[in-house]
């Protein structure tokens, strides 16, 4: 079973740069969210989506944008790179309502330079 | 300052002992506690889920502990293995968000 499936492993950015971190699930879950993880720090919801077509803001949405035009997809773009940005991004997905049991890709590791 | 607190942030240990890792939290109304364990490299999997009712929860070699009075959450681990060797993420549901703990990372050496 796949689960949660992240996309890419690893990148390096210039400050500036654009990209999108591809997050896809198989378990027709209803909900999903990225998070980012900070060294010494509990993980910071950015967005999360109730279901396709709907997306609302996180703790801590700037400098980030999502859409979740299907069930399965849910990509996080971030249009201005900025060193600040550096962060390892989870991409997370439940069944019914938020807090339930998440269930988490692998991660993308991200350094803006 | 963070709503949930885990302690301690490390932990090394030697194979085969056992060891109690740490969540406090001050957010409410609390829903359930979860606890995670993430291998380096890896996302979060959830280990197990306290709700308010309940006191003690194992699985396995892993027994979790809550005292919703005093919002304090325990995680024993028995007769360690080196795979245990993880980071720890205790998670508090309110009625609709979560609130992550920073985690213990737990080192478990031969």
């Amino acid at each position: 079973n796949a689960g949660v499936t992240q996309t890419p492993k690893f990148r390096i950015l210039k400050i500036g740069q654009s990209m999108t971190l591809q997050c896809t699930q198989d378990m027709n879950h209803n909900y999903m969210y990225w998070y980012r993880q900070d060294p010494g720090m509990g993980l910071k919801l950015i967005y999360y989506s109730v279901g396709a077509g709907i997306t609302d803001k996180g703790e801590v949405p700037n400098g980030y944008n999502v859409s979740r035009s299907t069930t399965e997809d849910f990509p996080l773009r971030l249009e201005l790179a900025a060193p600040s940005q550096t962060s390892v991004y989870f991409c997370a997905s439940s069944y019914d309502s938020l807090g339930e049991k998440l269930f988490f890709g692998s991660g993308t590791q991200l350094s803006v330079l | 300052k963070n709503q949930v607190e885990q302690s301690p942030q490390s932990l090394i240990i030697l194979e085969g002992k056992n060891c109690t890792l740490q969540c406090n939290y001050t957010v409410s109304p609390f829903s359930n506690l979860r606890w995670y364990k993430q291998d380096t490299g890896r996302g979060p999997v959830s280990l197990t889920i306290m709700t308010f009712s309940e006191n003690t929860k194992s699985n396995g070699r892993y027994t979790a502990t809550l005292d919703a009075d005093t919002k304090q959450s325990s995680l024993h681990i028995t007769a360690s293995q080196l795979s245990d060797s993880a980071s720890y993420i205790c998670v508090v549901r309110l009625n609709n968000d979560m609130r992550f703990g920073a985690g213990t990372r737990l080192t478990v050496k031969p």
